[in-house]
């Protein structure tokens, strides 16, 4: 079954700690995205990617860090830098034939939690 | 800037009543309009969606209709089950210099009890 993969589901960090979210996806979709989720809030954008080797800021970008080396793949790190880290983390992607019909797929999530 | 309204919940509802969750959204041009749920625990899934005035989505029994005059797109089911309590976010998409940007409400929680 196609679909999208994120690990952990459950990630801890300790103060000062970089952390790696793993994002993959076998839709053979060419955009991807990082999404914030935080109590009583709407998504927020972190970083979204058209294609390989190529990705932008989004809304929130400070304090993380992407790559895409590979259609599949698109890790997020969560650097000391960012001070407020816990919250829910949803990957997505889409086809990324620039419809403006075009439907995101997300995701099961990681939670980011301080120790 | 664009933007999504809901109205904030929990909504609690008994099993078989009608459901409406209401959005309305602030946006130039003609966006798309999509309903995501996320089920406990989980990421978001497509609800249903509708790409132009007057255009209806549905799906699994759930019905939201593209108002552009009073720029709403509200969610009803005409009975609801336990299995629907989940959150439902309300979205929309415009292009962005050839990106897809979504921009969701803070979401609507459903409680259905038995």
């Amino acid at each position: 079954d196609g679909g999208i993969t994120q690990s952990p589901k459950y990630l801890f960090r300790k103060e000062g700690q970089n952390v790696t979210l793993s994002c993959e996806q076998n839709l053979n979709h060419d955009a991807m995205y990082w999404y914030r989720q935080d109590p009583g809030q709407g998504l927020r954008l972190i970083y979204y990617s058209q294609i390989v080797n190529d990705f932008q800021k989004g809304d929130i970008a400070e304090g993380y860090s992407v790559s895409r080396e590979k259609k599949e793949s698109f890790p997020l790190t969560v650097t000391s830098a960012q001070k407020n880290p816990t919250a829910f983390y949803l990957c997505a992607s889409s086809k990324g034939d620039s419809v403006i019909q075009e439907t995101q797929y997300f995701g099961p999530g990681t939670r980011l939690l301080v120790l | 800037g664009d933007s999504v309204t809901q109205m904030e919940g929990p909504v609690t509802l008994s099993e078989e009543a009608f459901l409406t969750i209401n959005c309305t959204y602030t946006a130039t041009g003609y966006p798309s309009l999509f309903w995501y749920v996320q089920y406990p625990g989980e990421g978001l899934q497509l609800l249903l969606k509708a790409t132009k005035a007057d255009d209806k989505g549905s799906n699994k029994g759930f019905e939201a209709t593209y108002r552009k005059e009073t720029t709403s797109f509200h969610l009803e089911k005409g009975s609801v089950q336990v299995s629907d309590s989940a959150v439902y976010f309300c979205a929309l998409v415009r292009m962005n210099t050839g990106f897809q940007k979504l921009v969701f409400g803070t979401g609507t929680r459903l409680l259905v009890s038995p």
